[in-house]
């Protein structure tokens, strides 16, 4: 069964850090690009960043571009998001997401609980 | 980047009824839309890639269309368990970008 399991969410003053992390389980970890979309309380979803299987490619919203850093272990089955520079804007549920290639583009099919990141002083 | 464009933001409808979301595209992504529904407190559910296709396990009374910039998810029948906040998302290109939502309640 395919699980991903995010973690490290929290309170975290304007301007400071947080680093999330996904746990995934039930498929060839380093096989699959991953996602993170996020949601503000009360609003919809927005795609935040990808990376490839291998993690070479790397891509992100213009919003967080220059702040966030998504990175994966394919030892550890395990994706990241180290996120900087932290703004109010910034407060939303994170999830996780697995990808999968359909007709060569890849696209969500399973979904982390997510985690809370409150900014606020 | 592409615009996604849902409608309605919102319809009431019964059990047992018809229901259909559109999503338009700002421009053309052939058929590189997915689905996803969204229940109350809960993640996202992933329902149909490549536009129509159902992922693994998603019940049939689901079924999308659509290619270019003009897409449709239709519920079939419409069930107690399907109230929730629908979204579409293009994966045509980055960034990618999801509609806005169509919450769909009880009438």
């Amino acid at each position: 069964e395919v699980q991903v399991l995010e973690s490290g969410g929290g309170l975290v003053q304007p301007g400071g850090s947080l680093r999330l992390s996904c746990a995934a389980s039930g498929f060839t970890f380093s096989s699959y690009a991953m996602s993170w979309v996020r949601q503000a309380p009360g609003k919809g979803l927005e795609w935040v960043s990808d990376i490839s299987g291998s993690g070479g490619s790397t891509y992100y919203a213009d919003s967080v571009k220059g702040r966030f850093t998504i990175s994966r272990d394919n030892s550890k089955n395990t994706l990241y998001l180290q996120m900087n520079s932290l703004r109010a804007e910034d407060t939303a549920v994170y999830y996780c997401a697995k990808k999968a290639v359909y007709s060569g583009y890849d696209c969500i099919d399973y979904w982390g609980q997510g985690t809370l990141v409150t900014v606020s002083s | 980047d592409i615009q996604m464009t849902q409608s309605p933001s919102s319809l009431s409808a019964s059990v047992g009824d018809r229901v259909t979301i559109t999503c338009r595209a700002s421009q053309g992504i052939s058929n590189y839309l997915a689905w996803f529904q969204q229940k109350p407190g809960k993640a996202p559910k992933s329902l149909i890639y490549a536009a129509s296709s159902l992922q693994s396990g998603v019940s049939s009374k689901f079924s999308g269309s659509g290619y270019g910039t003009d897409f449709t998810l239709t519920i079939s029948s419409l069930q107690p368990e399907d109230f929730a906040t629908y979204y579409c998302q293009q994966y045509k290109s980055y960034p990618e970008t999801f509609g806005g939502g169509t919450k769909v309640e009880i009438k």
